[in-house]
């Protein structure tokens, strides 16, 4: 079975310009989170969807950060304009319950350069 | 404030050796509690997860994990550790009084010495 994939693995950006990173979850897993990664504050939850629908973005830094999840086998986070300090690396996850009481399966990150 | 804590950002053992990486978590009556190990350049890959019942818990790769209520811990141990464990390891606790939502600790960095 096929993990979650994310993509792209590497991006470099310059200042200003837009990113969007994308998702697709394993099928049959209802739920699907954001985390981004930075040395500073490690692992961070951004947001997460369960069905489709946004539950909790009380983690998405600024309204430069933006993401969807148009259907099931689908997610973007997207960030406009970005800047140096958004430098990370992003993770996908996704779970067949909820983040607290199961198991989450995590894509192998994008990681995001912005110069 | 901080909802779990590993105290040690690196820890270096030799192949063959035991290891333990200390875990706490901050509150929570009935707190679920994983680790999770990262290679470098991949993701996380949970090792072992604690949700009620027996204290102590098996994971893959060796790995088991003891929870004790008093002292607030979930720490992960192995009796005999191999050169291919070198990675980081994340603790996170959730759970109901978590909102439901994975909080993780700050990560462990182990080097295996051969």
């Amino acid at each position: 079975d096929a993990g979650v994939i994310q993509s792209p693995r590497h991006e470099v950006t310059e200042m200003g310009q837009e990113v969007t990173l994308r998702c697709k979850p394993i099928s049959g897993h209802d739920y699907l989170f954001w985390y981004r990664q930075t040395m500073m504050r490690g692992l961070e939850l951004l947001i997460y969807f369960n069905n489709n629908v946004p539950i909790d973005d009380s983690g998405m830094p600024e309204d430069r950060f933006s993401a969807k999840m148009p259907n099931a086998s689908f997610s973007t986070l997207k960030i406009q304009p970005s800047e140096p300090r958004d430098s990370a690396v992003y993770f996908c996850a996704s779970s067949l319950f909820g983040a607290g009481t199961g198991e989450l399966f995590f894509g192998e990150g994008s990681r995001l350069t912005v110069l | 404030a901080q909802s779990v804590t590993q105290p040690d950002i690196h820890i270096t053992v030799s192949e063959g050796a035991s290891l333990e990486l200390r875990c706490n978590y901050s509150y929570g009556a009935t707190p679920y509690l994983f680790w999770y190990v990262q290679s470098p350049g991949q993701g996380l890959q949970l090792l072992l997860k604690y949700f009620s019942g027996d204290t102590l818990v098996q994971g893959i790769k060796g790995f088991e994990a003891e929870f004790k209520r008093s002292q607030s811990s979930f720490n992960l141990r192995k009796p005999s550790v191999h050169w291919s464990d070198a990675a980081e390891y994340l603790c996170a606790v959730g759970g109901v009084e978590y909102g439901n939502k994975l909080v993780f600790g700050a990560g462990t960095i182990l080097r295996v010495k051969s």
